[in-house]
């Protein structure tokens, strides 16, 4: 069973303050996906990463598959990015469902 | 594209009723759909994997008998929470794989279940 960790729990920051939040897992996967949570609880794919870089506006997501690790950045911080960030990974072994990290609870201020 | 729909968005409904909740893909049609939970302060968690045609693969601790799914179309699933009780009470998402494209899944915006 894979276990996903992200860091931090929670992150509040300035607005315009550049973002990474982490994501490692324990186990080789075939995809990990970031995805965001907003309040009322609909969830929005950001990214889906086998390996390298994917930058969509101003979120990179990167994936180190050696090390097991994969980060998302948000440059240019604004209040509307406010959310709480997942990060979820696909098995190799076959199951498709995913494994989630508990979340980043992310606070961008005015 | 690739929209998933879930009805209904929130449900409230008396302990020991059952309640369906649907899973659409609107613009592609969904070989596999995912069925998952996320109680408060949570992550979410896999339930089910629904395959059309065929039936669901529960995950471990997850009472088959009590979370019914069906998936009898390529764009539509449900799960049945049958003789609901107040610890039922969650916020249940399903997703969906397109054919032909194994990595990929497309969220619902879920649906907030409170048994009374």
């Amino acid at each position: 069973k894979n276990e996903v960790e992200q860091s931090p729990q929670n992150l509040t920051a300035q607005e315009g303050e550049f973002i990474t939040i982490n994501c490692s897992y324990s186990v080789g996967i075939s995809a990990l996906h970031w995805l965001q949570q907003h309040p009322g609880g609909g969830i929005v794919s950001l990214f889906m990463l086998s390996s390298g870089k994917k930058k969509h506006g101003r979120l990179i997501a990167t994936i180190n598959i050696q090390e097991k690790h994969s980060s998302l950045h948000i440059t240019a911080s604004h209040p509307r990015d406010s959310a709480v960030y997942i990060c979820a990974v696909r098995g190799g072994g076959g199951a498709d469902g995913l494994t989630f990290g508990k979340g980043t609870h992310l606070i961008i201020q005015p | 594209g690739a929209v998933v729909s879930q009805h209904p968005s929130r449900v409230i409904c008396k302990s020991g009723t059952s309640v369906k909740i649907e899973c659409r893909s609107l613009d592609f049609q969904a070989t596999t759909m995912f069925w998952y939970r996320q109680f408060p302060k949570q992550s979410l968690m896999l339930m089910a994997t629904s395959n059309e045609g065929s039936k669901a693969t529960y995950e471990q601790g997850v009472e088959k008998d009590k979370f019914l799914i069906n998936h009898a179309s390529l764009t539509l699933s449900t799960l049945t929470v049958t003789s609901a009780h107040p610890e039922d009470s969650s916020f249940y998402i399903c997703s969906a794989q397109r054919g032909g494209y194994r990595y990929e899944q497309y969220f619902g915006p879920g649906t907030r279940l409170t048994v009374t």
